[in-house]
């Protein structure tokens, strides 16, 4: 079975802090992916990686970096919490062809205090 | 740029009702449509997608059919189970990109 693991299913921060929010899949996915969510808005992309190393900007990318060192793990950085930064936080992954699909892990909670 | 609308939530139905959920785009090309669900405390999981015009995509019980000419991609189910309350996002995406672009979803609750 395809799996995508988040490291934590809630987190609480407070304003300031840097977070670190990881991802990790099985699939040996070439693609991996981090969206927010949030009501009234849906989905939207931070940041992919289509290989190690490498990533580029999504839609709301602002205060947020990536990190690929290895294939399997993608990780999310926070360099300095805000209240604004508050939501549902997503991770995906992907095999390398735009029409296949993208499998997501449970999601984090994430609230900056 | 591309975008997704759909109707806004929450819908709620009796078990056994009829569910129609709609769903319109604005893409230049030739996107493939997705529908994904997304179940009380999980991720998204994929429900059912269509690649080109006239596709249909179908996946328990449920179906949407491409309409390029309404540039359309409604989610109908013919009887709904209380098994099927959750959040349905309509998605696309462009040939030869990886990105997903998502509608703001629609809750959904089936009463007994």
């Amino acid at each position: 079975d395809v799996k995508v693991t988040q490291s934590s299913r809630y987190l609480v921060k407070r304003t300031g802090e840097k977070v670190f929010l990881e991802c990790v899949q099985d699939m040996d996915h070439e693609n991996m992916f981090w969206y927010r969510q949030d009501p009234g808005l849906g989905l939207r992309l931070i940041y992919f990686s289509y290989d190690v190393k490498m990533k580029e900007k999504g839609d709301i990318p602002e205060g947020y970096s990536v990190s690929r060192e290895k294939k399997e793990r993608f990780s999310l950085i926070l360099e300095s919490a805000s209240t604004n930064q508050t939501s549902m936080y997503l991770c995906a992954s992907s095999f390398w062809d735009w029409s296949n699909e993208q499998f997501f892990g449970p999601g984090t909670r994430l609230t900056v205090l | 740029g591309d975008s997704v609308t759909q109707m806004e939530g929450p819908v709620t139905l009796s078990e056994e009702a009829f569910l129609t959920i709609n769903c319109t785009y604005t893409a230049t090309g030739y996107p493939s449509l997705f529908w994904y669900v997304q179940y009380p405390g999980e991720g998204l999981q994929l429900l059912l997608k269509a690649t080109k015009a006239d596709d249909k995509g179908s996946n328990k019980g449920f179906e949407a059919t491409y309409r390029k000419e309404t540039t359309s991609f409604h989610l109908e189910k013919g009887s709904v189970q209380v098994s099927d309350s959750a959040v349905y996002f309509c998605a696309l995406r462009k040939f030869g990109n990886e990105k997903l672009t998502f509608g703001t979803g629609t809750r959904l609750t089936i009463i007994p």
